[in-house]
């Protein structure tokens, strides 16, 4: 079966930097790999998509993730953040007629 | 589009007692999922429905049943509820690309 982890529960960042959450994957085959954000009592909202192409994924809200297969990582990014990006960030696979998600990661940003 | 629509928002149930949650979505999704949500537990898929009239278990189906009523609908019943169902429900469809869309969630209690 495909897997994915989310290293870290939690992520702080100050406003204005940079931001990383982190994704690695276990999959048998070509990776889809996808971001989703939950913002407090909301449904998850689809990000981004990595399904072949450029290893650079461009997003919803100036996020961008970067696929790196000899890693097997799929990092999301963003240049500066903002403290509206506070949320919870899933990271998903396609498996077989469906996805599985990590556990999640909470960003917080900070003014 | 309202995308993808659930109800109820917020539910009550004593132990015992049974409920359907509805879903619905009019973005003309063949496959269609219900998670739940626990603090600490990810996303946990209860069951889903690849096309109108399959239905596939998940990884914690038991205690429920679901109904693809047609294309557009996908419910999730609860014969007898018990306080380990106290959860946030999450209906979704999904794209031929694999995205999801998810609905608000309905936020159950069973005393």
């Amino acid at each position: 079966a495909q897997s994915v982890a989310q290293p870290e529960d939690q992520v702080n960042v100050a406003e204005g930097n940079p931001l990383t959450v982190k994704c690695t994957y276990s999959v048998s085959g070509n990776p889809y790999l996808f971001w989703y954000v939950q913002y407090p009592n909301r449904g998850l909202q689809f990000l981004l998509k990595y399904i072949t192409g450029d290893n650079l994924v461009k997003g919803s809200y100036g996020f961008e993730a970067e696929f790196n297969k000899s890693q097997t990582s799929f990092h999301l990014k963003k240049p500066s953040a903002l403290v509206s990006d506070s949320a919870l960030y899933f990271c998903a696979v396609k498996d077989a007629g469906k996805s599985t998600f990590g556990d999640g990661t909470t960003l917080t940003v900070k003014p | 589009n309202a995308g993808v629509t659930q109800t109820p928002k917020f539910q009550v149930l004593k132990t015992g007692q049974s409920m359907t949650l509805q879903c619905a979505q009019d973005m003309n999704h063949n496959s269609m999922y219900w998670y739940r949500q626990d603090p600490g537990m990810g996303l946990r898929l209860i069951y889903y429905s690849a096309s109108e009239g399959t239905t596939d278990k998940g990884e914690v189906p038991n205690g429920y049943n679901v109904s693809r009523l047609n294309k557009r609908e996908f419910s999730l019943r609860l014969e007898s509820a018990a306080p380990s169902q106290t959860s946030v429900y999450f209906c979704a469809s999904r794209t031929a690309t694999y995205e999801q869309y998810f609905g608000p969630g309905t936020r159950l209690t069973v005393t």
